[in-house]
């Protein structure tokens, strides 16, 4: 049984296109994250949702919305996608905030993202 | 500054020996967990070793342990007996905060030579 899972596992697109990725979790975890490695597999945090509620937004761009319909879901939508968007892009999940720091995240298997 | 610092863009052992990947990190908050995860060439993120930050004992898994220097603020990974499966980009991140935001290291290239 996969713990993460991300759809599609590879996506490419042009420029300006709006694109969505998807991720589940079967593991009963409340919190839910978004990450995007870019080629110098820099991995940065973008996201984070507790039970449906946004607890984490880093500076990213408005273009980038995530959405949550329940704690075992998380999405991320691209609007007018850029070059700079190319990137590799993790979803993963972990037990409850306030404990969070005990806890490790466990990683969907990426979504490999390509604007041409 | 930097919250996870890995000094070590690449790294090289020969098999069968034993590696330390170094990381440093920043934080003024009294908990905190740092964790190394492994990722090779396949892209997946693979957990393997957790320390808190209250911990009194330094973690190990298997061949995994973990050197926890907390007046150093230091936390690294040691892998005895390297295999060649072992090659892989190392990743040391702290979590910290009610949120548990995660705050990732750049990674460490390690290439395991037969």
């Amino acid at each position: 049984d996969t713990a993460v899972s991300q759809t599609p596992k590879y996506l490419v697109t042009q420029m300006g296109n709006d694109k969505s990725i998807k991720c589940e979790q079967n593991l009963g975890h409340d919190t839910m994250y978004w990450y995007k490695q870019d080629s110098k597999k820099f991995l940065k945090i973008m996201f984070s949702y507790n039970n449906k509620e946004l607890i984490i937004n880093e500076t990213v761009p408005n273009r980038f919305s995530p959405k949550s319909p329940d704690k075992a879901h998380l999405n991320l939508h691209i609007n007018s996608l850029e070059l700079g968007d190319s990137a590799v892009y993790f979803c993963a999940s972990s037990q409850l905030p306030g404990l969070a720091a005990r806890y490790e995240q466990y990683f969907g298997p990426g979504t490999r993202l390509t604007v041409t | 500054a930097q919250k996870i610092t890995q000094t070590q863009p690449g790294m090289f052992v020969q098999e069968k020996e034993a590696v330390t990947l170094d990381c440093t990190y920043d934080t003024s908050d009294p908990s905190y967990g740092l964790f190394w995860y492994k990722q090779p060439s396949s892209g997946e993120m693979i957990f393997l070793i957790y320390q808190g930050s209250y911990d009194q004992q330094n973690a190990t898994e298997g061949r995994y342990s973990l050197n926890f220097q907390k007046a150093r603020k230091s936390a690294n990974l040691v892998i005895s007996a390297s295999q060649l499966g072992d090659s892989a980009m190392y990743f040391c991140a702290m979590r910290e905060g009610d949120a548990g935001k995660s705050t990732f290291g750049d990674g460490t290239t390690l290439t395991v030579k037969p």
